[in-house]
């Protein structure tokens, strides 16, 4: 079975720039999340999918960054305009609704850089 | 509020010794779920093990083992006979019962060296 997958692995653009990052999860998955770390600082909740709906965007820094789920399939996390501060890695995770399976699998996470 | 506290931010140890990564948390509610996962340099987060607020039994699993104390709020874990592969970045995460998003701690840095 194929784990949580994301794209790009690395990303640099500039400030002002514009940026997707893309996160496939485990095929079934309904529970799809964002999360950060910036600065090597804590991992941060950004915001919880289920299906295509948003359950829970309160993570959400600020309006700069917008998370879509269409179809209730792969996500897309993007930024816009970025910042220097949004430096950081972004990890998606997902697990199944109402099994029990309160184990988040992660991806290996998309490592954002903003010069 | 939630939070999460791991002291040690590194640790370096020569293989074959033990090392205990300590974690302590702060919640409110009564019925919580406390995670451990592994950064390997791969980068990926693996899930290593789960603890409901209810079940205070610990375990071991091979050469790793996890001691969770609720009068304390710790959830710590140990590596017994460490190996160079144990070098990671490890993070103790919490769940209320309500909410799915994890709180994690900063992380700690293991290094085994050879």
């Amino acid at each position: 079975e194929a784990g949580v997958t994301q794209f790009p692995s690395h990303s640099v653009i500039e400030k002002g720039q514009t940026v997707t990052l893309r996160c496939d999860p485990i095929s079934g998955h309904d529970n799809l999340y964002w999360y950060r770390r910036v600065m090597g600082k804590e991992i941060k909740f950004l915001l919880h999918f289920v299906k295509e709906s948003k359950q829970d965007e309160s993570g959400m820094p600020n309006n700069r960054f917008l998370a879509e789920r269409t179809g209730g399939t792969y996500s897309t996390l993007k930024v816009q305009p970025a910042e220097l501060e949004d430096s950081g890695v972004y990890f998606c995770a997902s697990n199944q609704a109402g099994t029990g399976d309160y184990e988040q699998y992660f991806g290996p996470g998309t490592r954002l850089t903003v010069t | 509020a939630q939070k999460v506290t791991q002291a040690q931010t590194e640790i370096s140890v020569v293989e074959k010794e033990d090392v205990t990564l300590d974690c302590v948390y702060e919640t409110r509610d009564t019925t919580y779920y406390l995670f451990w996962y592994k950064q390997p340099p791969s980068g990926e987060l693996v899930f290593l093990i789960r603890r409901n607020s209810f079940d205070e039994q610990n375990e071991i699993s091979g050469r790793y083992s996890w001691n969770f104390q609720k009068s304390t709020s710790s959830f710590n874990f140990t590596i017994t006979a460490s190996q160079v592969v144990d070098s990671a970045v490890y993070f103790c995460a919490l769940r209320d019962n309500y909410g799915q998003n994890f709180v994690f701690g900063p992380g700690t840095r293991l290094s085994v060296l050879p």
